[in-house]
């Protein structure tokens, strides 16, 4: 099974920074790799697919990049709305099709 | 506009049985695999099943092998999840989700509590 490790676990920053989250494989997942917000109450949201393409309807400011084993989320200027619990998944070798243990971004 | 939705949801004892359902309707339920994933309180979401889009494929994670049934009705534009042998540890909400599509859009539902306690 592929374990996702998720780098930092929470993340203070202030609206109008720039965020980079990371995520690790512990084998490759070549570029099978997606990237969710949660916030409490809902359901993930889906932002990045295939380790670099935006999700429809994302913002501009979400960018993924990375192959492999080694994958960033970025979040080019922080809006208030950005705050949010973010998930990685892999979807190149499965089942299970495994999620990281997440990281909290919360208003520095 | 599209719309998953969960249903049965409920608290039960360990050992007993439960099925769940997640209609939907809004987009070609027929064409999409489909999965669940929990969550249980606090913790990370958990992918627990997925059928592909005619029931020709299904895997589950190895935490509900043999225990959890995935099945869909294209018919019905539903899927389901029958969950036997229940134990505390599957106590989560429960999400239904579609496939990522080739226009990078996926569907989730709101989910549905399932409590296993005595």
């Amino acid at each position: 099974e592929i374990v996702l490790t998720q780098s930092p676990a929470t993340l203070s920053l202030s609206p109008g920074e720039r965020a980079t989250l990371s995520c690790r494989a512990s084998q490759s997942v070549i570029t099978s790799l997606a990237w969710y917000q949660q916030k409490p109450g809902q359901a993930p949201r889906l932002l990045i697919y295939d380790a670099s393409n935006r999700a429809t309807g994302i913002p501009a400011r979400f960018s993924g990049s990375g192959s492999g084993t080694d994958f960033t989320l970025t979040i080019s200027s922080l809006e208030p709305e950005d705050f949010a619990v973010y998930y990685c998944q892999q979807r190149s070798n499965w089942p299970p099709y495994t999620f990281g243990q997440g990281t909290k971004l919360e208003i520095k | 506009q599209v719309q998953l939705v969960e249903s049965g949801g409920a608290v039960v004892q360990p050992g007993t049985s439960l099925r769940l359902s997640c209609a939907a309707s809004g987009f070609n339920f027929r064409t999409y695999g489909m999965h669940w994933v929990r969550q249980s309180p606090g913790k990370g979401p958990e992918w627990v099943a997925v059928i592909w889009y005619d029931g020709s494929n299904i895997n589950y994670a190895a935490s509900v092998k043999g225990r959890f049934t995935i099945s869909r009705d294209n018919s019905k534009n539903t899927l389901y999840l029958q969950m036997n042998s229940l134990r505390a540890e599957d106590t989560a909400v429960y999400f239904c989700a579609s496939q990522i599509d080739y226009g990078g859009t996926d569907y989730w539902g709101q989910g549905t509590l399932v409590i296993v306690s005595s």
